[in-house]
């Protein structure tokens, strides 16, 4: 029973390329959500999707990030022109949905790093 | 506004000893609340949930928190660590929207 999986592990781009981060949730869920964790820092949540739809992005940087969940694949979570504040470890759960979805399963992590 | 605090950033225990882990938060109405463990380098792990019910939650590696609504905390605590419980943790706070909030982090170190 795979647990969610998240690609790459590690990613390092150069300042103004693009990052594709991709999460696949467990088997059975439909709801997924993209956290950001800084440096020293506690988890940051930044958007929350299910199938084909954003229900809540309110934590998402207004500009070059974005996130979809497509009816097919893996979710993705895109930032474009990347900074150097951009570097952090990005983490993707997910759940069930309904009752269930007060209990998040989470990925191990994509770890960018902008040089 | 839902916010979590984790007053301890960092804290040493011998082997053997028990732990309590502090977590505050403020949330509006009942909260939904969590703790986690992360290793270095590794996702997080569930350790125990409260949604209601009794105050007392047992969880998974011997862990148990306690929800004290007048104190709004939900501390985390084992009666004898082991060296492999060596990690970070977080609590966190969920809302009705599906979101969580969490705490900073308190780095656990185990010494022999």
């Amino acid at each position: 029973n795979a647990g969610v999986m998240q690609n790459p592990r590690h990613l390092v781009r150069r300042r103004g390329q693009e990052a594709r981060l991709r999460c696949s949730p467990m088997k059975g869920h439909s709801h997924v959500y993209w956290y950001r964790q800084l440096p020293e820092e506690g988890l940051k949540f930044m958007v929350y999707l299910q199938k084909e739809n954003i229900i809540d992005e309110s934590g998402m940087p207004k500009e070059r990030f974005s996130a979809e969940f497509p009816k097919e694949g893996p979710s993705i979570l895109r930032i474009q022109q990347v900074v150097r504040g951009d570097s952090a470890a990005y983490f993707c759960a997910s759940s069930r949905g309904g009752q269930g979805a007060y209990e998040q399963y989470f990925g191990p992590g994509t770890r960018l790093t902008v040089t | 506004a839902q916010s979590v605090t984790q007053p301890d950033i960092h804290i040493t225990v011998s082997e053997g000893a028990s732990l309590e882990l502090r977590c505050n938060y403020s949330y509006g109405a009942t909260p939904y609340l969590f703790w986690y463990v992360q290793s270095p380098g590794q996702g997080l792990q569930l350790l125990l949930k409260y949604f209601s019910g009794d105050t007392l939650v047992q969880g998974i590696k011997g862990f148990e928190a306690e929800f004290k609504r007048s104190q709004s905390s939900f501390n985390l605590r084992k009666p004898s660590v082991h060296w492999s419980d060596a990690a970070e943790y977080f609590c966190a706070v969920g809302n009705t929207g599906n979101q969580f909030y969490f705490g900073t982090g308190t780095s656990l170190t185990v010494i022999p």
